[in-house]
């Protein structure tokens, strides 16, 4: 069975500055894929980046992006240029391509972005 | 195109009613899946289903839980017999399961509270 944890409850960032949030996972598998996940107070769980396991290339989108190491089996999202609207929960998840086809998430972090 | 909708938003049921959680996916998509997310906790796994089948039900209680995905309508979690543990924010996600396509997009979730 794939897991995934966030060691760290909760991070504080001031706006305008970088932030990484760390994951790491256990699988014994090769080919799956990674996700970060953002959940603000809203609750709705919004898509974040998204990494394939065969890429070594790191996933960037935006402000947004991946460090990706497949051997430590990590999966840190870096937050650039932190703004307000970036304060939520972030979910690291991890999904296993086949037949066992289901997200598998961390507990998550609380990030606050401090004006 | 819309989103994955989910309704009702919230639900507020009495020890022992029935509860039906409803999902549309988004258009083109054929997969859904049921999350639960208990409080301060990241979203377990429930249950997988394409069109008229269910793939994987692993993370189903084994009594008064059943979901269905029919040819025609929604997606529907049904609970029987509701309990106090059961109070929980249920989340669907849909995919499109086309391959190398295979990422999640959440609905609002639907908030359930048992009396």
């Amino acid at each position: 069975a794939q897991t995934v944890t966030q060691s760290q409850p909760e991070m504080s960032v001031q706006e305008a500055e970088t932030v990484t949030l760390s994951c790491t996972y256990d699988t014994s598998e090769s080919n799956y894929y990674l996700f970060w996940y953002k959940q603000p107070p809203s609750r709705q769980m919004i898509l974040v980046i998204r990494q394939e396991a065969y890429k070594q290339q790191n996933a960037t989108e935006n402000r947004f992006s991946v460090n990706f190491q497949k051997a430590a089996k990590s999966f840190s999202l870096k937050i650039s240029d932190s703004q307000l609207g970036d304060t939520a929960m972030y979910f690291c998840a991890f999904f296993l391509t086949g037949a066992n086809s289901k997200l598998t998430f961390g507990k998550g972090i609380t990030l606050s972005v401090r004006p | 195109n819309a989103g994955v909708m989910q309704n009702p938003r919230h639900l507020v049921r009495r020890r022992g009613q029935e509860a039906r959680l409803r999902c549309s996916p988004m258009k083109g998509h054929s997969h859904v899946y049921w999350y639960r997310q208990l409080p301060e906790e990241g979203l377990k796994f429930m249950v997988y289903l394409q069109k008229e089948n269910i793939i994987d039900e692993s993370g189903m209680p084994k009594e008064r839980f059943s979901a269905e995905f029919p040819k025609e309508g929604p997606s529907i979690l049904r609970i029987q017999q509701v309990v106090r543990g059961d109070s929980a924010a249920y989340f669907c996600a849909s995919s499109p399961g086309l391959a190398g396509d295979n990422t999640q997009y959440f609905g609002p979730g639907t908030r359930l509270t048992v009396l």
